[in-house]
């Protein structure tokens, strides 16, 4: 069964500060999305990673994937109140079946 | 607005009850899926249907169930409601293909009283 490994599960980061979120995944994907929720809110999709060595960036927030070592990476960079938010990773195990990561709660304090 | 509708937004019913929670998808997807998001177990995938049929099944209670019809809405029958049942439920749907991943719904808030 596709297991998915987000962490740290709760970050608490100064503004201008910059930081990275992991996520790990159990089995062969080449499909690794990342979404940000907010409070009581939908999921938005936030990139779509779909090779090995992919990134791609969005203003502060980039993303990578390296499907040898089963990892995707969200690199915060000066991060800002804004980006406070709930960071899903999600994989695609290739039957159409996603699995999310337990989510990584960011707290960004002045 | 993403494309993917959910009814009703808010619901609040007592425990034993059942609940019919509908999704019409984003225009063009086949695929529709069903989601439970609780404070304590995260986001637990339920189902999954592709054009009226059942793809894969989750976490998914027997209490639980869903259906796709032909014009592509689908709706989640919670039935013998428990007071843990109280959650954001949610759709997704996608068009198969890789470089969209799920589109979401707004999602239904139950709560189970």
């Amino acid at each position: 069964e596709l297991k998915v490994e987000q962490n740290p599960l709760f970050l608490s980061m100064q503004e201008g500060k910059n930081y990275t979120i992991y996520c790990n995944y159990s089995t062969t994907s080449d499909r690794l999305y990342w979404y940000r929720q907010d409070p009581g809110k939908s999921l938005e999709s936030l990139f779509v990673l779909l090779s090995n060595g992919a990134v791609k960036q969005e203003g502060r927030l980039m993303a990578s994937l390296d499907t040898k070592a089963r990892l995707s990476t969200l690199h915060i960079t000066a991060a800002v109140h804004d980006l406070s938010a709930t960071y899903f990773c999600a994989v695609d195990d290739r039957n159409n079946d996603m699995r999310f990561g337990a989510g990584t709660r960011l707290t960004v304090k002045p | 607005d993403s494309g993917v509708t959910q009814t009703p937004k808010h619901l609040i019913t007592a425990t034993g009850q059942r609940v019919t929670l509908r999704c019409s998808p984003r225009s063009g997807d086949l695929s529709v899926y069903w989601y439970q998001q609780s404070l304590d177990q995260g986001l637990q995938f339920l189902i999954q249907y592709y054009n009226g049929e059942e793809r894969a099944k989750g976490n998914i209670l027997e209490r639980f169930s869903a259906q796709q019809f032909p014009d592509l809405h689908s709706e989640l029958n919670l039935s013998s409601l428990e007071l843990g049942d109280s959650a954001l439920y949610f759709c997704a749907s996608s068009n198969g293909g890789a470089g969209y991943g799920y589109t979401f719904g707004s999602g239904t808030r139950l709560t189970v009283v």
